[in-house]
């Protein structure tokens, strides 16, 4: 079946320094999302990407999809307290697929 | 508006016992999912449903039923609990099919401890 691979599983951070996390499907992706979980809370979406080679921006969070629309990539600039928590990204097989394949998401931690 | 809510949040049960848990959305989105979340593991999908009276099987439906015969609710159905059904369930909901978003609304969670 679909399998979305994402590492690394696991990241500590000094505040300050930049992070990045990485997403690979075994086949082609309609689009990919990607979602933020705080510790104890539930999955809230951050952006959906589409387009092949696309790459989109909030604030110090960088997204990307890749060219041949199996991998992307999230990247955040200067890590602040306020980003810890794990990381999902999921993509979708079909433009009509109903479901969404989750990676196994990328915990975050960040030393003040 | 509530958005995604789920009761219980939190549930204790014995091996063998049954239970439901309910997840009701106020946002009138037709698809709606349930997801188990284990350590390490990730968002694994147990079942949807496209609509009112419609539910098709994901990834890891074994052990569980689902109902939606309104709208606004999804019920997932535990037969005979056992402890590998220990985890975190969410339920999350979604717009229509040409949302160009696509976004999925996440519920609380449902901590559920199977002994």
């Amino acid at each position: 079946g679909q399998q979305v691979m994402q590492i690394p599983q696991y990241q500590h951070v000094q505040e300050g320094e930049d992070f990045t996390t990485y997403c690979n499907s075994s086949t082609t992706l309609s689009n990919i999302q990607w979602y933020k979980q705080r510790p104890g809370g539930h999955p809230v979406f951050l952006i959906q990407l589409v387009k092949s080679g696309e790459v989109k921006k909030q604030k110090r969070l960088t997204f990307q999809f890749g060219e041949a629309k199996k991998n992307s990539s999230l990247h955040i600039t200067a890590t602040q307290t306020t980003d810890v928590g794990t990381y999902f990204c999921a993509g979708r097989l079909g433009a009509g697929s109903y479901q969404l394949t989750f990676g196994k998401g990328t915990k975050l931690s960040v030393i003040p | 508006n509530a958005g995604v809510t789920q009761t219980p949040k939190f549930r204790v049960l014995k091996t063998g016992q049954s239970m439901t848990l309910l997840c009701a959305q106020d946002m009138n989105h037709e698809y709606m999912y349930w997801y188990r979340q284990d350590p390490g593991m990730g968002l694994r999908l147990i079942h949807y449903s496209v609509g009112e009276g419609t539910t098709a099987k994901g990834e890891v439906p074994d052990g569980y039923n689902v109902s939606r015969l309104k709208k606004q609710n999804f019920l997932l159905g535990l037969e005979s609990a056992a402890p590998s059904q220990t985890s975190v369930y969410f339920c999350a909901s979604r717009l229509i099919a040409g949302d160009t978003r696509n976004e999925q609304f996440f519920g609380p969670g449902t901590r559920l401890t199977v002994l």
